[in-house]
């Protein structure tokens, strides 16, 4: 069956500008997260959502990030007056359930390379 | 200190040998635990699941030390397509949907 599926696959936006990431997760899983990865780095967790809801904004580094998430399926990720240090592959993962009371896999989609110029 | 530490590397090793990753955490309240893998510039992917009793799933084995907040991977006899990078993943009790990445250990293995 289809996985999770991230668009744009590549993105170059100049600093300043404001760009939305979408992720299409994998149709019945209920939870959603969307992290950042810069090169050579691990995952960094920006935000989770259960159905809608997103109990744990955390993670997102600014108030220039924001995440929403409609009919329990697609999200999208914006990112205001975009910097440099933006730049990264933002990574998207769904699972039937939240990963942390059960062993439910995180499944990831290919990522979107955002740069920064 | 970092919530999830691992050894960067890399390890490079010879095929066939055994190798072992180590990952620390600091969080005792954590609860999941998971090794996953990444290739060079492609997604993670879920190796394996870390139970408390520790588990084995072919060459691999995953042990979990719960006192000494750290958890383990080992690899048997490795192949070639065992190179990538390992990720150890942790999560909260209280906060089920998220998880903490390592940075990640390096594995080269080598004919």
């Amino acid at each position: 069956g289809a996985g999770v599926s991230q668009s744009p696959s590549n993105k170059v936006t100049e600093k300043g500008k404001d760009v939305e990431l979408r992720c299409d997760p994998i149709s019945g899983h209920t939870a959603l997260y969307w992290y950042r990865q810069s090169l050579g780095q691990g995952l960094e967790f920006l935000i989770y959502f259960q159905g809608n809801s997103a109990p744990d904004k955390s993670g997102l580094p600014s108030d220039r990030f924001s995440a929403e998430r409609t009919g329990g399926s697609v999200s999208t990720l914006t990112i205001q007056r975009t910097q440099q240090e933006d730049s990264a592959v933002y990574l998207c993962a769904s699972s039937l359930g939240l990963a942390g009371g059960s062993t439910y896999e995180q499944y990831f989609g290919p990522g979107t390379r955002l740069t920064v110029t | 200190r970092k919530e999830v530490e691992q050894d960067p590397g890399p390890f490079n090793v010879p095929e066939g040998a055994t190798v072992a990753f180590n990952c620390t955490y600091s969080n005792s309240a954590s609860q999941s635990f998971f090794w996953y893998r990444q290739d060079c510039r492609k997604e993670p992917k879920l190796l394996m699941s870390v139970y408390s009793s520790g588990n084995e799933d072919g060459r691999f084995t995953a042990q979990l030390n719960r006192a000494s907040q750290y958890i383990s991977l080992l690899i048997r006899d490795s192949k070639l397509s065992d190179s990538a990078t390992y990720l150890c993943v942790v999560n909260e009790r209280t906060n089920a949907g998220k998880s903490t990445f390592g940075d990640g250990t390096t594995l080269t293995v080598k004919p």
